[in-house]
């Protein structure tokens, strides 16, 4: 399975856009890109994946690059309650479908 | 909408006691994965089902057995608790293991006294 690399963390003021980014670049032509987020000891969350075109849904937008090798996960209006860790997956299609999480990036959401 | 119901949601036991968790997926979802989360960690893979069969398996210790039954609720057995079996336990499921999103459940916190 690819390997994705994202930062460690990141600050968003309240109300603004937070741009979260994941590198991807040894993605393979049958992986999506999957996003999750993690609130504090919670389940993981689902929030949007794809596979070459951008997306949207209710929670965020997914900005994926011609080239695959890197994708943005964009939420739109950062309110408080979106301070979570953000988990960049890249999963084979149709291949059993485990998710291997890595580090993921912890976003702090500042009033 | 239904979720993915976990039970119990907090558990506490001895070392080289046994126990047992379960995992009742999404009406629908054909599909469950069970995850391990220590304390400071991200989640790691551990078993996966699909239609009442082993589909697919990661880091599991030989001490831990899973199945699905045929309601496809999913019991994960633990046995011979060390105290590093402290962790937060998750189940997702899905429906079909193919590109369709995992969702999770609440999670059931494990402590080994």
């Amino acid at each position: 399975d690819a390997k994705t690399t994202q930062p460690t963390s990141m600050d968003c003021a309240e109300g603004r856009a937070a741009n979260l980014p994941c590198n991807h670049s040894t993605i393979s032509g049958n992986e999506y890109v999957y996003w999750y987020r993690q609130i504090h000891s919670q389940g993981p969350q689902y929030i949007i994946h794809g596979l070459k075109n951008n997306e949207t849904n209710e929670m965020a937008s997914l900005i994926i690059t011609e080239d695959r090798k890197s994708s943005t996960l964009i939420l739109p209006h950062a309110t408080l309650r979106d301070t979570a860790v953000y988990y960049c997956i890249v999963r084979p299609y149709n291949q059993g479908g485990k998710l291997i999480f890595g580090q993921g990036t912890e976003l702090s959401v500042k009033p | 909408a239904a979720g993915v119901i976990q039970s119990p949601r907090h558990l506490i036991k001895e070392k080289r006691e046994t126990a047992t968790l379960k995992c009742y997926p999404i009406p629908r979802h054909d599909t469950v994965y069970w995850y391990q989360q220590g304390p400071g960690q991200d989640p790691q893979f551990l078993i996966s089902f699909y239609e009442k069969m082993q589909s697919d398996k990661g880091s599991i210790p030989d001490r831990f057995s899973a199945q699905q039954f045929s309601d496809y609720h999913s019991e994960l057995n633990m046995s011979s608790l060390e105290l590093g079996d402290s962790a937060l336990y998750f189940c997702a499921s899905s429906p079909g293991p193919g590109n369709q999103p995992q969702h999770f459940g609440d999670g059931t916190r494990l402590s080994i006294l």
